[in-house]
C-alpha cells in the first residue's frame, strides 16, 4: 500500500524566500511522484511529475522537486516566492508498475501562504 | 482547448434525496476518475473509466454510490439516499490512455447535504 506524507499543513513565508513544502512517501515498488496545486475553488492543477527519469525535476510557475530514493523524499522548492504562489499544495503517488498506476495517493496537502 | 468541466458547481441538497453530478473530460481522453475531496478524509479516489468501462470501483465509499459512463466521454456520478457525511467537493479528471497517471481535474462539485 502506499502513503503520501506531508510534512506542516500550513506554511507561511516572505514575498521573495525560499518555498520548500515537503513530501515523503512508503510505496512498495518504485513510485511516480507529483505536485498539484490547487487555488481557491478551482481543481487541481499538475506542477511537476516524476516518472523515473532525471531526479531533479522541474516543473511550471518555477518550481522545482527532487526524488531521493535514499530518503523517500520528493520535497517541493521555489527559490523566491511570489504572492500568487498562495494556494493549497498536494504531493501524489501512483504506481509506476502493476496496472494500478492511474490511481493518485495524495497527501493531506499544505496550504501555503506568502505575506508581503 | 477546454478542459475538464463539471456540473453543477454548487449543489445543496436534503438528507435521503438523490443527487446526479456531471463531468465533461477533455476531448479525445478515454480515461476518467472520480475523487472526493472532503475536510476530514482528504482527496480520495472513488472511480476509474477507461471508455466506458469501469475496472476500479474500489473507492466507492457504499452502495449507494454509482457512475457510469455513455459514449466513452460524459461520466455521471449518482448518490442515492443522500447522507450528511456525503457533503464534499467531487472531483472528476480525465486522461489520455496511455498516460493514466497524468491527470488533468475539473473545478469540482461542492455538494452539500442538510
Amino acid at each position: 500500500a502506499q502513503s503520501v506524507t506531508q510534512l506542516g499543513s500550513h506554511v507561511s513565508v516572505s514575498e521573495g524566500a525560499l518555498v520548500l513544502l515537503r513530501c515523503n512517501y512508503s510505496s512498495s515498488v518504485p513510485p511516480y511522484l507529483f505536485w498539484y496545486v490547487q487555488y481557491p475553488n478551482q481543481g487541481l492543477q499538475l506542477l511537476l511529475k516524476y516518472t523515473s527519469a532525471a531526479t531533479l525535476v522541474k516543473g511550471i510557475n518555477g518550481f522545482e522537486a527532487e526524488f531521493k530514493k535514499s530518503e523517500t523524499s520528493f520535497h517541493l522548492t521555489k527559490p523566491s516566492a511570489h504572492m500568487s504562489d498562495a494556494a493549497e499544495y498536494f504531493c501524489a503517488v501512483s504506481e509506476s508498475s502493476g496496472g494500478s498506476n492511474y490511481k493518485l495517493t495524495f497527501g493531506k496537502g499544505t496550504l501555503l501562504t506568502v505575506n508581503p | 482547448g477546454a478542459g475538464v468541466s463539471q456540473s453543477p458547481s454548487n449543489k445543496v441538497t436534503e438528507k435521503g434525496k438523490d443527487v446526479e453530478l456531471r463531468c465533461d473530460p477533455i476531448s479525445g481522453h478515454t480515461a476518467l476518475y472520480w475523487y472526493r475531496q472532503s475536510l476530514g478524509q482528504g482527496l480520495e479516489f472513488l472511480i476509474y473509466f477507461q471508455g466506458n468501462s469501469a475496472p476500479d470501483k474500489s473507492g466507492l465509499p457504499s452502495d449507494r454510490f454509482s457512475a457510469e459512463r455513455t459514449g466513452g466521454s460524459v461520466s455521471t456520478l449518482t448518490i442515492q439516499r443522500t447522507q450528511q457525511e456525503d457533503s464534499a467537493v467531487y472531483l472528476c479528471a480525465s486522461s489520455l490512455a496511455g498516460w493514466v497517471y497524468e491527470q488533468y481535474f475539473g473545478p469540482g462539485t461542492r455538494l452539500t447535504v442538510t
